[in-house]
């Protein structure tokens, strides 16, 4: 079955610092792979994208992502933390044979100042 | 820019009560999807709908719950008889047609089973 795992509950990052939030995918066949961003009362924000083509890609407010397929993982990250950037965020995979994502549990960036 | 938008914020209903949640997707948008999240769990899929159908659905989406586009800008989900376990935040979204891959997604509406 297809599942995506979120190694890490909470990522603590120094504002000015790089952060990296985890995601790793179990899927059979090519997947399409996402970030969203969740802030508190408001719905699930588009961050990024991997569909194919280059493994880096760049997404909204500085993020990007790398998609590792050996390793099968999709790590967001930033080259400098900004306090905004405190939110939750969601990894999420979808197959082409298939219209739904699925989510993984979600990691809780917290930067501090 | 455009937004999806859903009603109620909140929703209290009373056990074995029926609830309709409204969303209305971005206009150009022509597929439509249900997600829930229950407290502390994962945001699960419930159901896919395009061009007046569904088109894939959970194991969750049983008999109990329903679709319906009624008109060009709603998208409703409907649960006939709500049971404790429906407490969720319901979140609604929407994607363009071929070729565009990311869901766009409602604030959600937080239901509340008593």
């Amino acid at each position: 079955a297809q599942s995506v795992a979120q190694p890490e509950d909470q990522v603590n990052v120094a504002e000015g610092n790089p952060l990296t939030v985890k995601c790793t995918y179990s899927v059979s066949g090519n997947p399409y792979l996402f970030w969203y961003v969740q802030y508190p009362n408001r719905g699930l924000q588009f961050l990024l994208k991997y569909i194919t083509g280059d493994n880096l890609v760049k997404g909204s407010y500085g993020f990007e992502a790398e998609f590792n397929k050996s390793q099968t993982s999709f790590h967001l990250k930033k080259p400098s933390a900004l306090v905004s950037d405190s939110a939750l965020y969601f990894c999420a995979v979808r197959m082409d044979s298939s219209y739904k994502l699925i989510f993984g549990s979600g990691t809780r960036l917290l930067v501090r100042p | 820019e455009p937004e999806v938008t859903q009603t109620p914020s909140h929703q209290v209903t009373q056990m074995g009560q029926e609830v309709i949640l409204r969303c209305v997707p971005i206009s150009n948008h022509l597929y439509f999807y249900w997600y829930r999240q229950i407290l502390g769990q994962k945001v699960e899929f419930l159901v896919s709908f395009y061009n007046n159908e569904i088109s894939e659905k959970s194991e969750i989406f049983d008999d109990q719950f329903s679709v319906e586009r009624p008109d060009g800008s709603n998208f409703t989900l409907k649960i006939r008889s709500t049971k404790l376990e429906d407490s969720a935040m319901y979140f609604c979204a929407s994607r363009t047609g071929t070729g565009a891959y990311e869901q766009y997604f409602g604030p959600g509406t937080r239901l509340t089973v008593t």
